[in-house]
Protein backbone atom coordinates (compact mmCIF):
# COMPACT_ATOMS: atom_id res chain seq x y z
CA UNK A 1 0.00 0.00 0.00
CA UNK A 2 0.63 3.76 -0.08
CA UNK A 3 3.65 4.48 2.72
CA UNK A 4 5.55 7.40 4.03
CA UNK A 5 9.10 6.91 4.68
CA UNK A 6 10.87 8.67 7.12
CA UNK A 7 14.77 9.50 8.31
CA UNK A 8 16.50 9.70 10.21
CA UNK A 9 15.54 7.73 12.93
CA UNK A 10 17.50 9.07 15.14
CA UNK A 11 18.84 12.55 15.38
CA UNK A 12 21.08 13.81 18.05
CA UNK A 13 22.16 17.84 17.57
CA UNK A 14 23.99 20.50 19.53
CA UNK A 15 21.86 23.60 20.94
CA UNK A 16 21.68 26.00 18.50
CA UNK A 17 22.45 23.84 15.46
CA UNK A 18 19.99 23.07 12.85
CA UNK A 19 18.02 19.07 12.94
CA UNK A 20 16.81 18.20 9.17
CA UNK A 21 14.11 15.51 8.69
CA UNK A 22 13.73 14.38 5.25
CA UNK A 23 10.44 12.11 4.18
CA UNK A 24 9.14 10.65 0.81
CA UNK A 25 5.76 9.37 -0.05
CA UNK A 26 4.25 7.12 -2.87
CA UNK A 27 0.48 8.31 -3.20
CA UNK A 28 0.60 10.43 -5.87
CA UNK A 29 -2.74 12.00 -4.92
CA UNK A 30 -1.39 13.34 -1.38
CA UNK A 31 -1.49 17.10 -1.62
CA UNK A 32 -1.51 18.16 2.54
CA UNK A 33 1.82 17.26 4.28
CA UNK A 34 1.42 17.95 7.88
CA UNK A 35 4.73 17.42 10.57
CA UNK A 36 3.78 16.87 14.18
CA UNK A 37 5.86 16.55 17.53
CA UNK A 38 5.02 14.06 19.83
CA UNK A 39 6.06 14.59 23.32
CA UNK A 40 6.48 11.06 26.08
CA UNK A 41 2.19 10.07 26.50
CA UNK A 42 1.01 12.43 24.57
CA UNK A 43 -0.74 13.30 21.20
CA UNK A 44 0.89 14.22 18.29
CA UNK A 45 1.25 18.32 18.33
CA UNK A 46 0.96 19.63 14.91
CA UNK A 47 3.97 22.36 14.41
CA UNK A 48 3.72 23.12 10.53
CA UNK A 49 2.45 22.20 7.67
CA UNK A 50 2.51 22.66 3.40
CA UNK A 51 0.31 21.97 0.70
CA UNK A 52 1.05 20.80 -2.90
CA UNK A 53 0.64 23.91 -4.32
CA UNK A 54 3.78 25.70 -2.01
CA UNK A 55 6.95 24.54 -2.43
CA UNK A 56 8.48 26.37 0.87
CA UNK A 57 6.44 27.26 4.39
CA UNK A 58 8.36 29.09 7.33
CA UNK A 59 7.26 29.37 10.76
CA UNK A 60 10.22 30.97 12.60
CA UNK A 61 12.57 28.36 12.97
CA UNK A 62 11.09 25.83 11.45
CA UNK A 63 10.30 25.60 8.09
CA UNK A 64 9.24 22.77 5.59
CA UNK A 65 10.04 22.10 1.75
CA UNK A 66 8.45 20.30 -0.88
CA UNK A 67 9.37 18.37 -4.16
CA UNK A 68 6.19 17.36 -5.44
CA UNK A 69 7.75 15.83 -8.66
CA UNK A 70 10.56 14.01 -6.92
CA UNK A 71 7.61 13.14 -3.81
CA UNK A 72 9.65 14.16 -0.87
CA UNK A 73 9.36 16.99 1.81
CA UNK A 74 11.82 18.22 4.45
CA UNK A 75 11.86 19.50 8.23
CA UNK A 76 14.33 22.13 9.33
CA UNK A 77 14.57 23.81 12.81
CA UNK A 78 17.00 25.76 13.09
CA UNK A 79 18.65 27.05 16.75
CA UNK A 80 17.52 24.02 17.69
CA UNK A 81 16.53 24.47 21.70
CA UNK A 82 16.50 21.69 24.44
CA UNK A 83 13.07 22.24 24.65
CA UNK A 84 12.80 20.75 20.50
CA UNK A 85 13.65 17.38 21.91
CA UNK A 86 10.93 15.31 20.76
CA UNK A 87 9.54 12.20 18.28
CA UNK A 88 8.68 14.26 15.01
CA UNK A 89 6.65 12.52 12.42
CA UNK A 90 5.89 13.20 9.17
CA UNK A 91 2.76 12.61 7.35
CA UNK A 92 0.87 12.67 3.89
CA UNK A 93 -2.63 12.28 3.09
CA UNK A 94 -4.39 9.83 2.27
CA UNK A 95 -5.43 10.90 -1.71
CA UNK A 96 -6.43 14.15 -2.24
CA UNK A 97 -8.41 16.69 -0.40
CA UNK A 98 -11.51 14.95 -0.17
CA UNK A 99 -10.12 12.32 1.46
CA UNK A 100 -11.08 13.61 4.63
CA UNK A 101 -7.78 14.59 6.36
CA UNK A 102 -7.00 10.37 6.86
CA UNK A 103 -3.36 10.32 7.34
CA UNK A 104 0.01 7.88 6.59
CA UNK A 105 2.65 9.18 8.70
CA UNK A 106 6.46 8.14 9.07
CA UNK A 107 7.78 6.43 11.28
CA UNK A 108 8.96 9.27 13.15
CA UNK A 109 12.51 10.54 14.18
CA UNK A 110 13.86 10.87 18.15
CA UNK A 111 15.46 14.47 17.84
CA UNK A 112 17.92 14.68 21.08
CA UNK A 113 19.23 18.34 21.41
CA UNK A 114 21.89 18.37 23.64
CA UNK A 115 22.78 21.73 26.15
CA UNK B 1 -8.08 27.55 18.60
CA UNK B 2 -9.57 23.79 17.87
CA UNK B 3 -9.04 20.97 20.82
CA UNK B 4 -10.06 17.84 20.49
CA UNK B 5 -10.61 15.85 24.03
CA UNK B 6 -9.58 12.22 24.67
CA UNK B 7 -10.86 10.61 27.45
CA UNK B 8 -9.86 8.25 29.84
CA UNK B 9 -5.81 9.43 29.59
CA UNK B 10 -5.47 5.79 31.36
CA UNK B 11 -6.98 2.37 31.63
CA UNK B 12 -6.12 -1.11 32.44
CA UNK B 13 -8.30 -3.76 32.37
CA UNK B 14 -8.28 -7.27 32.60
CA UNK B 15 -8.72 -9.87 29.76
CA UNK B 16 -12.05 -10.45 28.69
CA UNK B 17 -13.82 -7.33 29.43
CA UNK B 18 -14.24 -4.40 27.11
CA UNK B 19 -13.38 -0.59 27.44
CA UNK B 20 -14.32 2.34 25.80
CA UNK B 21 -12.62 5.72 24.85
CA UNK B 22 -14.36 8.94 24.04
CA UNK B 23 -12.98 11.45 21.53
CA UNK B 24 -14.71 14.79 21.38
CA UNK B 25 -14.63 18.38 19.60
CA UNK B 26 -14.92 20.64 21.89
CA UNK B 27 -15.35 23.74 19.63
CA UNK B 28 -15.95 22.87 16.37
CA UNK B 29 -18.01 20.15 14.98
CA UNK B 30 -16.66 17.02 13.45
CA UNK B 31 -18.57 14.82 10.59
CA UNK B 32 -15.35 12.83 10.55
CA UNK B 33 -12.77 11.75 13.03
CA UNK B 34 -10.37 8.87 12.92
CA UNK B 35 -8.97 6.49 14.94
CA UNK B 36 -4.80 5.66 15.49
CA UNK B 37 -2.96 2.77 17.40
CA UNK B 38 0.42 3.84 18.14
CA UNK B 39 2.49 1.03 19.43
CA UNK B 40 5.62 1.82 21.92
CA UNK B 41 8.13 4.33 19.66
CA UNK B 42 6.38 3.06 16.69
CA UNK B 43 4.70 5.39 14.70
CA UNK B 44 1.04 5.89 14.42
CA UNK B 45 -1.39 3.68 11.95
CA UNK B 46 -4.86 4.34 10.83
CA UNK B 47 -7.27 1.80 12.15
CA UNK B 48 -10.76 3.81 11.36
CA UNK B 49 -12.69 6.35 10.00
CA UNK B 50 -15.91 7.60 12.16
CA UNK B 51 -18.23 8.61 10.41
CA UNK B 52 -21.15 10.81 11.82
CA UNK B 53 -24.55 9.43 11.24
CA UNK B 54 -22.99 6.34 9.46
CA UNK B 55 -20.68 3.27 9.90
CA UNK B 56 -16.99 3.45 10.49
CA UNK B 57 -14.88 2.57 7.63
CA UNK B 58 -12.01 0.23 8.47
CA UNK B 59 -8.85 -0.26 7.56
CA UNK B 60 -7.35 -3.45 6.22
CA UNK B 61 -6.34 -6.02 9.11
CA UNK B 62 -8.79 -4.06 11.72
CA UNK B 63 -11.50 -6.23 12.96
CA UNK B 64 -14.65 -4.14 13.16
CA UNK B 65 -16.61 -6.45 15.59
CA UNK B 66 -13.53 -6.16 18.14
CA UNK B 67 -13.05 -2.40 17.87
CA UNK B 68 -17.01 -1.00 17.79
CA UNK B 69 -16.89 2.66 16.41
CA UNK B 70 -19.83 4.77 17.39
CA UNK B 71 -20.09 8.49 16.02
CA UNK B 72 -23.88 9.56 17.18
CA UNK B 73 -23.02 13.29 16.95
CA UNK B 74 -21.11 15.48 15.34
CA UNK B 75 -18.83 16.35 18.75
CA UNK B 76 -18.52 13.13 19.79
CA UNK B 77 -16.98 9.41 18.60
CA UNK B 78 -16.38 6.12 20.72
CA UNK B 79 -14.19 3.12 20.12
CA UNK B 80 -15.19 0.36 22.14
CA UNK B 81 -12.12 -1.96 22.31
CA UNK B 82 -14.38 -5.70 23.19
CA UNK B 83 -13.00 -8.62 24.50
CA UNK B 84 -10.07 -6.98 25.54
CA UNK B 85 -6.80 -9.27 25.50
CA UNK B 86 -3.16 -8.40 26.22
CA UNK B 87 -2.10 -7.73 22.67
CA UNK B 88 -4.23 -4.69 21.93
CA UNK B 89 -2.27 -2.90 25.31
CA UNK B 90 -1.52 0.12 22.98
CA UNK B 91 -1.69 3.86 22.76
CA UNK B 92 -4.56 4.70 20.61
CA UNK B 93 -5.50 8.74 19.54
CA UNK B 94 -8.34 10.16 17.92
CA UNK B 95 -8.05 13.05 15.84
CA UNK B 96 -10.48 15.23 13.59
CA UNK B 97 -10.43 18.12 11.13
CA UNK B 98 -12.81 21.01 11.65
CA UNK B 99 -14.75 22.48 9.28
CA UNK B 100 -13.00 25.56 8.06
CA UNK B 101 -11.24 24.87 4.96
CA UNK B 102 -7.78 23.48 5.10
CA UNK B 103 -7.85 23.17 8.36
CA UNK B 104 -5.07 20.64 10.26
CA UNK B 105 -6.20 17.42 11.52
CA UNK B 106 -6.10 18.19 15.27
CA UNK B 107 -5.48 15.01 18.09
CA UNK B 108 -6.20 14.29 21.15
CA UNK B 109 -3.84 12.99 24.07
CA UNK B 110 -4.02 9.20 23.73
CA UNK B 111 -5.53 6.57 25.75
CA UNK B 112 -2.66 4.45 27.45
CA UNK B 113 -4.70 0.98 27.17
CA UNK B 114 -2.89 -1.48 29.45
CA UNK B 115 -4.66 -5.34 29.51
CA UNK B 116 -4.10 -7.62 31.91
Amino acid sequence: GENVEQHPSTLSVQEGDSAVIKCTYSDSASNYFPWYKQELGKGPQLIIDIRSNVGEKKDQRIAVTLNKTAKHFSLHITETQPEDSAVYFCAASIGGSNSGYALNFGKGTSLLVTP
Amino acid sequence: GAVVSQHPSRVICKSGTSVKIECRSLDFQATTMFWYRQFPKQSLMLMATSNEGSKATYEQGVEKDKFLINHASLTLSTLTVTSAHPEDSSFYICSAPSRQVNSPLHFGNGTRLTVT
